[in-house]
């Protein structure tokens, strides 16, 4: 099964806040991110936390950690046109002596004006 | 500077061309990756150089040979490609591809069609 899981879709209205949900099954410590991709773009990171925080924010964004249910949620704040993108989330995974991401599949925000 | 940039953007080539990407990085980072990305799915990790050292080969077949011939360069070389490899190409580099804390930043990638 997916290591890391979120919604495919989300819809709001501009100016409203967004939720974007993402739920990950490693129970080692591991740092969590955060990447934005615009169509035909590639990802741009946003922000990350590292799994021993609860909270980190940063301008409108707010990433939300809730370990023991392992739950991580990015809030964007006054949600902008310029914010519908597909919205990553990845856990750091270690393995063979190196540390890479598992991606979830994305969840596409769209904002409506 | 965060930038990873990745030429070209755009690639047709057929399935008998012999093709090549390039990625570059002046952050100083000592890890480069090639990851393979299908429409509406995930990235898909496919190399790992850490310290100019291939680390990691996810299983990818032999048409793809990744190159790195210095700290800030990643090549990928494409020959005898099927049209099932046309996707977007994105490279991503990090301080040093050790440790938890070992942010990756992302190229634009490059949109690769095998006709």
């Amino acid at each position: 099964g997916e290591d890391v899981e979120q919604s495919l879709f989300l819809s709001v209205r501009e100016g409203d806040s967004s939720v974007i949900n993402c739920t990950y099954t490693d129970s080692s410590s591991t740092y969590l991110y955060w990447y934005k991709q615009e169509p035909g773009a590639g990802l741009q990171l946003l922000t990350y936390i590292f799994s021993n925080m609860d909270m980190k924010q940063d301008q409108r964004l707010t990433v939300l950690l809730n370990k023991k249910d392992k739950h991580l949620s990015l809030r964007i704040a006054d949600t902008q046109t310029g914010d519908s993108a597909i919205y990553f989330c990845a856990e750091t995974l270690s393995g063979a002596g190196s540390y890479q991401l598992t991606f979830g599949k994305g969840t596409k925000l769209s904002v409506i004006p | 500077d965060t930038e990873v940039t990745q030429t070209p953007k755009h690639l047709v080539m057929g399935m008998t061309n012999k093709k090549s990407l390039k990625c570059e990085q002046h952050m100083g980072h000592r890890a480069m990756y090639w990851y393979k990305q299908k429409a509406k799915k995930p990235p898909e990790l496919m190399f790992v150089y850490s310290y100019e050292k291939l680390s990691i080969n996810e299983s990818v077949p032999s048409r793809f040979s990744p190159e790195c011939p210095n700290s800030s360069l990643l090549n990928l070389h494409l020959h005898a490609l099927q049209p099932e490899d046309s996707a977007l190409y994105l490279c991503a580099s990090s301080p040093t591809g050790r440790g938890w804390e070992d942010t990756q930043y992302f190229g634009p990638g490059t949109r690769l069609t095998v006709l």
